[in-house]
């Protein structure tokens, strides 16, 4: 089967790093998201990863290993309205999003 | 750009009425868009794909007579809950992506439907 691994909720300190963890196992690969959800609001793209590396943009980076099925958003400078969920998502390999759970961040001053 | 627009956002209704959701891409042409569902405190559900001029393809377990949907545009698509009941009460979501398989999904502001 299909399957996308998050951390359920994590806690980092306003202006510090944070790196959210997503490991996949997909039926092919063709791209990984990361979105960011505020509660009660609908999902906003942060990033696309196809190839393997590190994908810079602003506070925000993402990286994808494609051999290791893993792939980490990091937050930086952590802001309070940075709390919120974060959502991993892969494109199968027909074309489907096949998303996690979400990783609920908390931020405290 | 890529704006996706849902409407309405919010709406009560009375259990056993229909009630329709619609999701505009504002910028771009979609040929197809999705719908989703979320519980509270969980992740997206995807229910359906809407298919420009052709049927949607839903997700096992989703009744196709119950939430009907209609992709009568490449900038259109409609979710129609019908004969709703308190269970159905949620918050659906739509999505959409210019015609481009790298193309990340843009998504509607959301709709929080309450059935009472």
């Amino acid at each position: 089967g299909q399957n996308i691994d998050q951390p359920t909720e994590m806690t980092a300190t306003e202006g510090a790093i944070v790196q959210i963890n997503c490991t996949y196992q997909t039926s092919g690969f063709n791209g990984l998201f990361w979105y960011q959800q505020h509660a009660g609001e609908a999902p906003t793209f942060l990033s696309y990863n196809v190839l393997d590396g590190l994908e810079e943009k602003g506070r925000f980076s993402s990286f994808l290993s494609r051999s290791k099925g893993y792939s980490y958003l990091l937050l930086k400078e952590l802001q309070m309205k940075d709390s919120a969920s974060y959502l991993c998502a892969v494109k199968d390999s027909n074309y489907q999003l096949i998303w996690g759970a979400g990783t609920k961040l908390i931020i405290k001053p | 750009g890529a704006v996706v627009s849902q409407h309405p956002s919010r709406v009560i209704c009375k259990s056993g009425t229909s009630v329709k959701i619609e999701c505009r891409s504002l910028d771009f042409q979609a040929t197809t868009m999705f719908w989703y569902r979320q519980f509270p405190k969980q992740s997206l559900m995807l229910m359906a794909t809407s298919n420009e001029g052709s049927k949607a393809t839903y997700e096992q377990g989703v009744e196709k007579d119950k939430f009907l949907i209609n992709h009568a545009s490449l900038t259109l698509s409609t979710l129609t809950v019908t004969s709703a009941h308190p269970e159905d009460s949620s918050f659906y979501i739509c999505s959409a992506r210019p015609d481009r398989v790298s193309s990340p999904l843009h998504f509607g502001n959301g709709t929080r439907l309450t059935v009472t």
